[in-house]
Protein backbone atom coordinates (compact mmCIF):
# COMPACT_ATOMS: atom_id res chain seq x y z
CA UNK A 1 0.00 0.00 0.00
CA UNK A 2 2.22 3.29 -1.11
CA UNK A 3 -0.58 5.78 0.44
CA UNK A 4 0.21 8.94 -1.10
CA UNK A 5 2.73 9.12 -3.81
CA UNK A 6 4.46 12.74 -4.57
CA UNK A 7 6.60 13.38 -7.96
CA UNK A 8 9.11 14.66 -8.21
CA UNK A 9 11.21 14.48 -5.14
CA UNK A 10 13.07 17.70 -5.67
CA UNK A 11 13.00 20.54 -8.78
CA UNK A 12 14.95 23.42 -9.39
CA UNK A 13 13.36 25.90 -11.72
CA UNK A 14 14.23 28.97 -13.21
CA UNK A 15 11.88 32.19 -12.92
CA UNK A 16 9.07 31.54 -15.58
CA UNK A 17 9.33 28.37 -16.35
CA UNK A 18 6.79 26.29 -15.63
CA UNK A 19 5.83 22.68 -14.30
CA UNK A 20 3.26 19.92 -12.76
CA UNK A 21 3.86 18.29 -9.41
CA UNK A 22 2.17 15.31 -9.13
CA UNK A 23 0.09 13.95 -6.98
CA UNK A 24 -1.42 10.18 -6.48
CA UNK A 25 -3.56 8.41 -4.16
CA UNK A 26 -4.27 4.55 -3.49
CA UNK A 27 -7.05 4.86 -0.45
CA UNK A 28 -9.37 5.65 -2.66
CA UNK A 29 -9.99 8.54 -0.53
CA UNK A 30 -12.49 11.67 -1.51
CA UNK A 31 -10.69 14.52 -0.60
CA UNK A 32 -7.54 15.80 -1.32
CA UNK A 33 -5.00 18.59 -0.48
CA UNK A 34 -1.99 20.83 -1.64
CA UNK A 35 -0.26 22.60 0.83
CA UNK A 36 3.28 24.63 0.47
CA UNK A 37 5.61 25.07 3.78
CA UNK A 38 8.14 27.71 4.10
CA UNK A 39 10.88 27.55 5.60
CA UNK A 40 10.85 27.26 9.73
CA UNK A 41 6.71 27.66 8.86
CA UNK A 42 3.52 25.87 8.85
CA UNK A 43 1.54 24.72 6.23
CA UNK A 44 -0.37 27.15 4.38
CA UNK A 45 -3.52 25.39 2.49
CA UNK A 46 -3.54 26.24 -1.66
CA UNK A 47 -6.16 24.44 -2.72
CA UNK A 48 -8.38 21.57 -2.32
CA UNK A 49 -10.82 19.13 -3.81
CA UNK A 50 -13.68 17.53 -1.79
CA UNK A 51 -14.39 15.11 -4.58
CA UNK A 52 -13.63 14.17 -8.00
CA UNK A 53 -14.94 16.95 -10.30
CA UNK A 54 -14.60 20.17 -7.51
CA UNK A 55 -11.50 22.06 -6.58
CA UNK A 56 -12.17 25.18 -4.34
CA UNK A 57 -9.08 27.91 -2.93
CA UNK A 58 -7.28 28.09 -0.18
CA UNK A 59 -5.45 30.50 1.97
CA UNK A 60 -2.78 31.28 -0.92
CA UNK A 61 -3.88 30.10 -4.27
CA UNK A 62 -2.32 33.16 -6.40
CA UNK A 63 -0.05 31.87 -8.86
CA UNK A 64 -1.36 28.00 -9.02
CA UNK A 65 -3.78 26.05 -10.90
CA UNK A 66 -5.07 22.65 -9.83
CA UNK A 67 -6.78 19.70 -11.77
CA UNK A 68 -8.34 16.44 -10.20
CA UNK A 69 -7.82 14.44 -13.35
CA UNK A 70 -9.79 11.57 -11.57
CA UNK A 71 -10.29 9.92 -7.87
CA UNK A 72 -6.74 9.08 -7.51
CA UNK A 73 -4.85 11.77 -8.74
CA UNK A 74 -4.78 15.54 -8.02
CA UNK A 75 -1.78 17.96 -9.89
CA UNK A 76 -0.95 21.24 -8.72
CA UNK A 77 0.47 23.29 -11.95
CA UNK A 78 2.79 26.49 -11.73
CA UNK A 79 2.59 28.53 -14.75
CA UNK A 80 5.45 30.79 -14.51
CA UNK A 81 7.72 30.24 -11.29
CA UNK A 82 8.39 33.07 -9.20
CA UNK A 83 11.66 33.08 -6.60
CA UNK A 84 8.27 33.71 -3.91
CA UNK A 85 7.21 29.39 -4.93
CA UNK A 86 10.69 28.21 -3.12
CA UNK A 87 9.02 25.96 -0.70
CA UNK A 88 8.51 22.49 0.10
CA UNK A 89 4.91 21.09 -1.14
CA UNK A 90 3.15 18.22 0.17
CA UNK A 91 0.19 17.12 -0.98
CA UNK A 92 -2.71 15.22 0.92
CA UNK A 93 -6.00 12.89 0.83
CA UNK A 94 -8.71 12.13 3.43
CA UNK A 95 -10.50 9.77 4.16
CA UNK A 96 -14.54 11.13 3.97
CA UNK A 97 -15.55 8.13 6.48
CA UNK A 98 -13.20 8.84 9.33
CA UNK A 99 -11.78 12.18 8.50
CA UNK A 100 -7.71 11.24 8.64
CA UNK A 101 -5.75 12.99 6.84
CA UNK A 102 -2.22 10.83 5.32
CA UNK A 103 0.47 12.88 3.50
CA UNK A 104 3.20 12.01 0.64
CA UNK A 105 6.87 13.02 1.60
CA UNK A 106 6.92 16.12 -0.33
CA UNK A 107 8.54 17.97 -3.53
CA UNK A 108 11.16 20.39 -2.33
CA UNK A 109 10.99 22.76 -5.17
CA UNK A 110 13.45 26.09 -5.78
CA UNK A 111 12.68 28.64 -8.11
CA UNK A 112 16.13 30.76 -9.12
CA UNK B 1 -12.02 31.32 8.67
CA UNK B 2 -11.45 28.96 11.66
CA UNK B 3 -8.26 29.93 13.69
CA UNK B 4 -6.09 27.08 15.29
CA UNK B 5 -2.96 28.17 17.41
CA UNK B 6 -0.60 25.98 19.35
CA UNK B 7 1.21 26.57 22.66
CA UNK B 8 4.19 27.10 23.37
CA UNK B 9 5.81 28.05 20.37
CA UNK B 10 9.21 26.67 21.15
CA UNK B 11 10.18 23.84 23.82
CA UNK B 12 13.66 22.54 24.89
CA UNK B 13 13.36 19.71 27.00
CA UNK B 14 16.45 17.00 28.58
CA UNK B 15 15.51 13.65 27.73
CA UNK B 16 13.42 12.20 30.29
CA UNK B 17 11.08 15.21 30.87
CA UNK B 18 7.32 15.27 30.13
CA UNK B 19 5.55 17.61 28.27
CA UNK B 20 2.32 19.02 27.08
CA UNK B 21 1.31 20.58 24.05
CA UNK B 22 -1.85 22.38 23.64
CA UNK B 23 -3.93 22.92 20.65
CA UNK B 24 -6.79 25.42 20.40
CA UNK B 25 -9.12 26.32 17.96
CA UNK B 26 -12.12 28.85 17.35
CA UNK B 27 -15.01 26.76 16.01
CA UNK B 28 -16.51 23.61 15.84
CA UNK B 29 -14.54 21.12 14.11
CA UNK B 30 -15.57 17.17 12.41
CA UNK B 31 -11.82 15.87 13.16
CA UNK B 32 -8.60 17.18 14.76
CA UNK B 33 -4.87 14.97 14.06
CA UNK B 34 -1.83 15.65 15.71
CA UNK B 35 1.15 15.29 12.96
CA UNK B 36 5.07 15.12 14.15
CA UNK B 37 7.46 16.49 11.46
CA UNK B 38 10.29 15.19 11.73
CA UNK B 39 13.84 16.46 11.25
CA UNK B 40 13.32 15.23 7.60
CA UNK B 41 10.53 17.42 6.84
CA UNK B 42 8.27 13.85 6.90
CA UNK B 43 4.78 14.81 8.31
CA UNK B 44 3.86 11.36 10.65
CA UNK B 45 0.12 10.70 11.85
CA UNK B 46 0.25 10.36 15.16
CA UNK B 47 -3.10 10.62 16.50
CA UNK B 48 -6.68 10.80 15.06
CA UNK B 49 -8.80 12.38 17.92
CA UNK B 50 -12.12 14.10 17.42
CA UNK B 51 -13.05 13.87 21.21
CA UNK B 52 -11.78 11.92 24.10
CA UNK B 53 -8.81 10.44 24.78
CA UNK B 54 -6.14 8.47 23.13
CA UNK B 55 -2.71 6.43 24.08
CA UNK B 56 0.23 5.34 21.99
CA UNK B 57 3.00 4.32 24.22
CA UNK B 58 4.55 7.34 25.29
CA UNK B 59 1.85 9.48 23.61
CA UNK B 60 -0.93 10.24 24.54
CA UNK B 61 -3.69 12.69 23.35
CA UNK B 62 -7.01 14.17 24.42
CA UNK B 63 -9.62 16.44 22.90
CA UNK B 64 -12.57 18.25 24.53
CA UNK B 65 -14.17 19.17 21.03
CA UNK B 66 -16.88 21.27 23.67
CA UNK B 67 -14.37 23.60 24.41
CA UNK B 68 -12.60 23.59 21.34
CA UNK B 69 -8.76 22.35 22.81
CA UNK B 70 -7.02 19.58 22.44
CA UNK B 71 -4.35 18.50 24.31
CA UNK B 72 -0.76 16.40 23.16
CA UNK B 73 1.16 14.55 26.08
CA UNK B 74 5.06 13.42 25.48
CA UNK B 75 5.97 11.00 28.65
CA UNK B 76 10.03 10.59 29.23
CA UNK B 77 10.99 12.45 25.85
CA UNK B 78 13.99 10.81 23.63
CA UNK B 79 15.86 12.85 21.36
CA UNK B 80 14.00 11.07 18.53
CA UNK B 81 10.92 12.83 19.95
CA UNK B 82 12.68 15.99 18.33
CA UNK B 83 11.08 17.80 15.07
CA UNK B 84 8.01 19.72 14.79
CA UNK B 85 4.47 18.99 16.30
CA UNK B 86 1.15 20.45 14.35
CA UNK B 87 -2.27 20.08 15.09
CA UNK B 88 -4.96 19.94 12.13
CA UNK B 89 -8.60 20.55 12.07
CA UNK B 90 -11.10 19.73 9.25
CA UNK B 91 -13.78 22.57 9.28
CA UNK B 92 -17.23 21.88 9.29
CA UNK B 93 -19.14 22.60 5.91
CA UNK B 94 -15.97 23.46 3.63
CA UNK B 95 -13.97 20.29 4.47
CA UNK B 96 -11.08 22.14 4.29
CA UNK B 97 -8.30 20.96 6.58
CA UNK B 98 -6.50 23.54 8.52
CA UNK B 99 -3.20 23.36 10.31
CA UNK B 100 -2.29 24.85 13.69
CA UNK B 101 0.92 27.30 13.75
CA UNK B 102 3.11 24.28 15.71
CA UNK B 103 4.91 23.37 18.21
CA UNK B 104 8.55 22.86 17.65
CA UNK B 105 10.11 20.39 20.43
CA UNK B 106 13.99 19.74 20.71
CA UNK B 107 15.14 17.41 23.37
CA UNK B 108 18.83 17.06 24.32
CA UNK B 109 20.48 14.55 25.51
Amino acid sequence: NAGVTQTPKFQVLKTGQSMTLQCAQDMNHNSMYWYRQDPGMGLRLIYYSASEGTTDKGEVPNGYNVSRLNKREFSLRLESAAPSQTSVYFCASRNHGTYEAFFGQGTRLTVV
Amino acid sequence: GIQVEQSPPDLILQEGANSTLRCNFSDSVNNLQWFHQNPWGQLINLFYIPSGTKQNGRLSATTVATERYSLLYISSSQTTDSGVYFCAVVTRGFQKLVFGTGTRLLVSP
